[in-house]
């Protein structure tokens, strides 16, 4: 089966930095990759998401690569604000099956 | 806005109680999905339902019971819970399953407490 591995599990940064959070995956069938927001007690929030057939994907200051040849994506967040502050999910999927989620990584802005 | 609407909020039980979690969308969504998320960890997937048919069952034991009344609906029937199984339990919802790869919409989740 899918699975997905996530680094780093924590990461700080000063307000205004980038981050970046990158994830690897094992089926080279998944060809979905969503990236999930969670606040402390809510529900995860879709951010944005990327399909196998492109290779970068931008949102404002959120940016997500797929290399699908090394099996890996990243997360990149600029000019980071402290409402960024959360726990960050990537995960894989394979035409809605099996959506796999990494182990999260906890972002924190510093002001 | 929540579109993915779960009821209870929180919901504690015995381990002899029988109870259901319930979620209810109305965006025409196709595909439900039930997911158990521990304290720190990531959401883990229990159960697909496509076109209101179990596709998936990721080999969860058998006191949890899942039932898909209608293309609206997604219910989790529990019984004879262990402590162990305290948990958020997330329902989420997608346009359907196949080659669209539409996102996922979580509801806001049961925080589930088992004495």
């Amino acid at each position: 089966g899918e699975n997905v591995e996530q680094h780093p599990s924590t990461l700080s940064v000063q307000e205004g930095d980038s981050a970046v959070i990158k994830c690897t995956y094992s089926d080279s069938a998944s060809n979905y990759f969503p990236w999930y927001k969670q606040e402390l007690g809510k529900r995860p929030q879709l951010i944005i998401d990327i399909r196998s057939n492109v290779g970068e994907k931008k949102d404002q200051r959120i940016a997500v690569t797929l290399n699908k040849t090394a099996k890996h994506f990243s997360l990149h967040i600029t000019e980071t604000q402290p409402e960024d502050s959360a726990v960050y999910f990537c995960a894989a999927s394979s035409y809605g099956q099996n959506f796999v989620f990494g182990p999260g990584t906890r972002l924190s802005v510093l002001p | 806005d929540t579109e993915v609407t779960q009821t209870p909020k929180h919901l504690v039980m015995g381990m002899t109680n029988k109870k259901s979690l319930k979620c209810e969308q109305h965006m025409g969504h196709r595909a439900m999905y039930w997911y158990k998320q521990k304290a720190k960890k990531p959401p883990e997937l229990m159960f697909v339902y496509s076109y209101e048919k179990l596709s998936i069952n990721e080999s969860v034991p058998s006191r949890f019971s899942p039932e898909c009344p209608n293309s609206s609906l997604l219910n989790l029937h529990l019984h004879a819970l262990q402590p162990e199984d305290s948990a958020l339990y997330l329902c989420a919802s997608s346009l359907g399953q196949g080659t669209a790869n539409q996102p996922q919409h979580f509801g806001d989740g049961t925080r589930l407490s088992i004495l």
